[in-house]
């Protein structure tokens, strides 16, 4: 079975300029997860979602960032306009019912912002 | 303060001695779930274990053991006979009420041949 798919892989972009992540979870999962990792600050939950309805945002850092989930298969984090302070590892998660079960984790997007 | 406590940044072990990972969490809740996950070099964060408050019995699994007390709100990890395909950065993790989850700082375990 497919885990968390996570694209770009790689992400180069400039100071200024709009990104976007994008995420397909397990299928059959109902939860979605969105994480940043930096050396700094560690793993940070930013936002997830139940049944593609956002429940918890206040891990999101500013107004620059937002999350989408349209549907059950796909979730985008936008990040407009980025700064280089938001380089980082973001990772993408599913689960079967929120906070209480295991994640399982896509292989995460680095994006750098010079 | 902080919701889930791993003191240890950094272990370094010889090839088959056997380590314990510390995780010391904090919580009002009398539901919640802790959870251990691996991050190998190759970056993707791996499921290794959840357990529920109301289940204190020790969990073995392979070479993997987790100790869970709720007396000292500690859930340790311990890996027999590491092998240096265990090297990698283990995080605690912590979820109760109010849609409230806490990962560790990790700590970083390196295995030497």
């Amino acid at each position: 079975d497919a885990g968390v798919i996570q694209s770009p892989r790689h992400e180069v972009t400039e100071m200024g300029q709009e990104v976007t992540l994008r995420c397909k979870p397990i299928s059959g999962h109902n939860s979605l997860f969105w994480y940043r990792q930096t050396m700094m600050r560690g793993l940070e939950l930013l936002i997830y979602f139940n049944n593609n309805v956002p429940i918890d945002d206040s891990g999101m850092p500013e107004d620059r960032f937002s999350a989408k989930m349209p549907n059950a298969s796909f979730s985008t984090l936008k990040i407009q306009p980025s700064e280089p302070r938001d380089s980082a590892v973001y990772f993408c998660a599913s689960s079967l019912g929120g906070i209480y079960y295991e994640q399982y984790f896509g292989p995460g997007t680095r994006l750098t912002v010079t | 303060a902080q919701k889930v406590t791993q003191a240890q940044t950094e272990i370094s072990v010889v090839e088959k001695e056997d380590v314990t990972l510390d995780c010391v969490y904090e919580t009002r809740d009398t539901t919640y779930y802790l959870f251990w996950y691996k991050q190998p070099p190759s970056g993707e964060l791996v499921f290794l274990i959840r357990r529920n408050s109301f289940d204190e019995q020790n969990e073995i699994s392979g070479r993997y053991s987790w100790n869970f007390q709720k007396s000292t709100s500690s859930f340790n990890f311990t890996i027999t006979a590491s092998q240096v395909v265990d090297s990698a950065v283990y995080f605690c993790a912590l979820s109760e009420s109010g849609n409230q989850f806490y990962f560790g700082t990790g700590t970083s375990l390196t295995v030497i041949p």
